[in-house]
């Protein structure tokens, strides 16, 4: 069975860091492309970052590109997003999301229930 | 950035009945690579259909996909009460980054 566990989010005031983290298992992690979505509360889906099987190919949407950045870690089955200089419209439920190829722009075919991140001063 | 339109906003109807959902980009998307996903009130979302037409495993068939380039849809053909959630269309053309249209609402 996939499994997708989130963890690492919670309350940081604006300009700060947080490191979001994924654990993967049910699957052979480094054969497939991972992303992450986020949700604010009540709102659409908003593409945030993707990575191919092997970190050769990454995407970031405008809204974080030069201060989010995604990686992972094959070794460990693990997925990660490092979100620095935090603003409040980056608030929201954070997904991680297994992709169905090996590429990073791909459409999604399991979901973890994800971390909320919440920005505020 | 291609951009995804879905419409309605919000559908009102009832269970029995038959749905069509709109997604329209704002270029032409190759090779169909549109996804459309189903969200219920405090869940993930969940795959439905894959490259426009594509059933996802464990979909009924009463949930179809259809079209190409700019115009794509979801049909549901009878509408049954667990089919009453937001619907997202996602494009994953390798040439824009991927997008998520922003959802309709099907409610009783």
């Amino acid at each position: 069975e996939v499994q997708l566990v989130e963890s690492g989010g919670g309350s940081v005031q604006p300009g700060r860091s947080l490191r979001l983290s994924c654990a993967a298992s049910g699957f052979t992690f480094d054969d497939y492309g991972m992303l992450w979505v986020r949700q604010v509360p009540g709102k659409g889906l908003e593409w945030v970052s993707g990575i191919n099987w092997n970190s050769g190919s990454i995407g970031y949407a405008d809204s974080v590109k030069g201060r989010f950045t995604i990686s992972r870690d094959n070794a460990k089955n693990s997925l990660y997003l490092q979100m620095n200089s935090l603003r409040l419209e980056d608030t929201a439920l954070y997904y991680c999301a297994k992709g169905y190829s090996y590429d990073q722009s791909t459409f999604i075919d399991y979901w973890g229930q994800g971390t909320l991140v919440t920005v505020s001063s | 950035e291609l951009v995804l339109t879905q419409s309605p906003g919000t559908l009102s109807l009832s269970p029995g009945e038959r749905v069509t959902l709109s997604c329209r980009a704002s270029q032409t998307i190759a090779s169909r690579y549109l996804a459309w996903y189903q969200q219920k009130l405090g869940q993930a979302p969940r795959l439905l259909i894959y490259g426009a037409s594509s059933r996802a495993t464990g979909i009924p068939d009463r949930i179809s996909g259809s079209g190409s380039g700019t115009d794509f849809t979801l049909t549901i053909s009878r509408l049954e009460p667990e089919d009453f959630a937001v619907y997202y269309c996602q494009q994953y053309d390798s040439s824009s980054p991927v997008t998520f249209g922003g959802g309709t609402k099907v409610e009783i």
